[in-house]
């Protein structure tokens, strides 16, 4: 089984299209997040997720909109997608205490490649 | 704010060689973690091992140990007896209250 499953792997969709990622933990962690690495491998935050709630909004266009319709689930979807939008989106997972290790466990990556 | 600086954009080393890859953090928090992450070129982020701060010993697991110096802010990962398959990117990484922080990332080469 496994942990953190996103889908799809690839996209490949024209300037201004829509898109959707999905993001499924059977972990049973309590907060779910949305990173992105660019070309230059950098990984940054654009989302935390809590319990459903949202936690971190890392100054993320409004094109961009995360919904956790419950714990296990955080999906991203893209309004009018731009070039700079290109990037592999990765979707994670981690238990909430401070306490303790707390690995945060990666999803497989969505490469998403705008034409 | 907080902040990883990793400062090896690349480094290269021979097969069955050891390889320190540098990671230094700044944090007013008291209590705080510290990750190290592997990626190889099929782009999967793979964790390798974990330092607490109030942990008084080095962290290790199997060929990969943590040289915690908490003084200096710095928690080097250390691999040891390299392989070709550690050849990947390796991201350092701290834990805030809901995110983790990341370093640039240090691309690692092991020559045959």
């Amino acid at each position: 089984d496994t942990a953190v499953s996103q889908t799809p792997k690839y996209l490949v969709t024209q300037m201004g299209n829509d898109k959707s990622i999905k993001c499924e933990q059977n972990l049973g962690h309590d907060t779910m997040y949305w990173y992105k690495q660019d070309s230059k491998k950098f990984l940054k935050i654009m989302f935390s997720y809590n319990n459903k709630e949202l936690i971190i909004n890392e100054t993320v266009p409004n094109r961009f909109s995360p919904k956790s319709p419950d714990k296990a689930h955080l999906n991203l979807h893209i309004n009018s997608l731009e070039l700079g939008d290109s990037a592999v989106y990765f979707c994670a997972s981690s238990p909430l205490s401070r306490a303790g290790a707390n690995v945060l466990t990666f999803g497989a990556g969505s490469r998403l490649t705008v034409l | 704010a907080q902040k990883i600086t990793q400062t090896q954009p690349g480094m290269f080393v021979q097969e069955k060689e050891a390889v320190t890859l540098d990671c230094t953090y700044d944090t007013s928090d008291p209590s705080y973690g510290l990750f190290w992450y592997k990626q190889p070129s099929s782009g999967e982020m793979i964790f390798l091992i974990y330092q607490g701060s109030y942990d008084q010993q080095n962290a290790t697991e199997g060929r990969y140990s943590l040289n915690f110096q908490k003084a200096r802010k710095s928690a080097n990962l250390v691999i040891s007896a390299s392989q070709l398959g550690d050849s990947a990117m390796y991201f350092c990484a701290m834990r805030e209250t809901y995110k983790y922080i990341f370093g640039t990332g240090t691309r690692l080469k092991v020559l045959a």
